[in-house]
């Protein structure tokens, strides 16, 4: 069975700095893995997803992550901190094994503030 | 144009009542979903319907009854109000069935049961 972890139920980071979420990730067949992001009061939007190929996947806004097999992780950063950035950030693993349901199991989320 | 629309946004309601949440979605996907996210912000699947049919049913208390009348609209009918179901509804939805598709999301329907 999949499962998903996110370390850190909340970071904070001054604007400019690094951000680095993570998310570590069980399953027991090749996952596929996403990000998306939740601002206040709003719905769940895409930030970008590993799917099959390069290791290294860059999103909108300027985030990316990079799928580890050996580490069972797939952990998101950006250079630079926005305020804008502001928001609360999911990590997904999709389910595969029995049917091809697209059920999605969702990490206990990161809450990321920006500090100016 | 929003391509994942939900109505109510808003819904309080006492403790018995039934209600509906409506979701629609423009983008001409085939599947939909419902997800409830609860206080702490954990969101779980409940549903998700291809082509108006069921694919998913999570261990869902049968008070939810999902309806899809055609592959743009999934709405979902909760009777007998708990305190419990206090969330908020997310109604999602992808182009295809499948583990690859980009999920795309509603704004949310926030229940209140009092």
């Amino acid at each position: 069975a999949q499962s998903v972890t996110q370390l850190g139920s909340h970071v904070s980071v001054s604007e400019g700095a690094l951000v680095l979420l993570r998310c570590n990730y069980s399953s027991s067949v090749p996952p596929y893995l996403f990000w998306y992001v939740q601002y206040p009061n709003q719905g769940l939007q895409l930030l970008l997803k590993y799917t099959t190929g390069a290791t290294l996947v860059k999103g909108i806004n300027g985030f990316e992550a990079e799928f580890k097999k050996s580490e069972t992780s797939f952990h998101l950063t950006k250079p630079s901190a926005h305020m804008s950035d502001a928001a609360e950030y999911f990590c997904a693993v999709s389910v595969h094994g029995s049917g091809n349901t697209g059920k999605l199991i969702f990490g206990q989320g990161t809450t990321l503030q920006v500090k100016p | 144009d929003t391509a994942v629309s939900q109505t109510p946004k808003y819904l309080v309601t006492q403790m018995g009542n039934d209600k509906s949440i409506k979701c629609e979605q423009n983008l001409g996907h085939d599947t939909m979903y419902w997800y409830k996210q609860d206080s702490k912000k954990f969101l779980k699947i409940m549903f998700s319907y291809n082509n108006k049919e069921l694919i998913i049913n999570e261990t869902v208390p049968n008070r939810f009854s999902p309806k899809s009348p055609d592959k743009a609209h999934l709405n979902l009918h909760i009777n007998s109000l708990e305190l419990g179901d206090s969330a908020v509804y997310f109604c999602a939805s992808s182009q295809l069935l499948g583990t690859q598709e980009t999920q795309y999301f509603g704004p949310g329907t926030r229940l209140l049961v009092l």
